[in-house]
């Protein structure tokens, strides 16, 4: 089993939301910082945030505006939306789980799953 | 935000080299920086973090050195598995940020 799985539309239509969920399969979402990444031809691997299991986030300042994370930790899940989508933020969205006792060191990542901004 | 640029971009190399991928930061990073491993299809695989400090599970023909600005990530003696394209990320601050890449292949 994967240790981090993504789920969410594939297709999001210009100017309209992205929703993407990361369902936890480590154990514990607790005590843990958890990141999406995307990565696309044109852009490479981006940061697009994070958020500690007690809900503090972080997010890139190139994205702040747009981007919104939260975590579920009865459903051991964490979510991301972002508004307002461009054919820029097509990419594959990755999920994954920070080192313990780190923010930003990634050990376990999800699959990945590709959205398409497109009408 | 803190520039990562790695090269070579692309290199050619056969079984058993020794292999050497560099990554410069456009600010001191101190040792806060990680090597990935990516194939093909596939997620990023974490090797290195703490510029050297080597990822449980990663065979120990890789190596990472280096402190500030340039860093270094070395495979001793490659093998059919570590034809792939390698990573460098920064995590001294935010935003953290990935270099381009450096895709290795098979000479």
């Amino acid at each position: 089993q994967v240790p981090l799985q993504e789920s969410g539309p594939g297709l999001v239509k210009p100017s309209e939301t992205l929703s993407l969920t990361c369902t936890v399969f480590l154990g514990t979402i607790s005590d843990y910082y958890w990141s999406w990444i995307r990565q696309s031809p044109g852009k490479g691997l981006e940061w697009v945030g994070c958020i500690y299991y007690s809900g503090s986030t972080n997010y890139n300042p190139s994205l702040k505006s747009r981007v919104s994370m939260s975590v579920d930790t009865s459903k051991n899940q964490f979510s991301l939306n972002l508004t307002s989508v461009t054919a820029a933020d097509t990419a594959v969205y990755y999920c994954a789980r920070a080192l313990p006792g780190e923010v930003s060191v990634f050990d376990f990542w999800g699959q990945g799953t590709l959205v398409t901004v497109s009408s | 935000d803190i520039q990562m640029t790695q090269s070579p971009s692309t290199l050619s190399a056969s079984l058993g080299d020794r292999v050497t991928i560099t990554c410069r930061a456009s600010q001191d990073i101190r040792s806060w920086l990680a090597w990935y491993q990516q194939k093909p299809g596939k997620a990023p695989k974490l090797l290195i973090y703490k510029a050297s400090s080597l990822e449980s599970g990663v065979p120990s023909r890789f190596s990472g050195s280096g402190s500030g600005t340039e860093f270094t990530l070395t495979i001793s003696s490659l093998q059919p598995d570590d034809f792939a394209t390698y990573y460098c990320q920064q995590y001294s601050s935010f935003p953290y940020t990935f270099g381009q890449g450096a895709r290795l292949d098979i000479k």
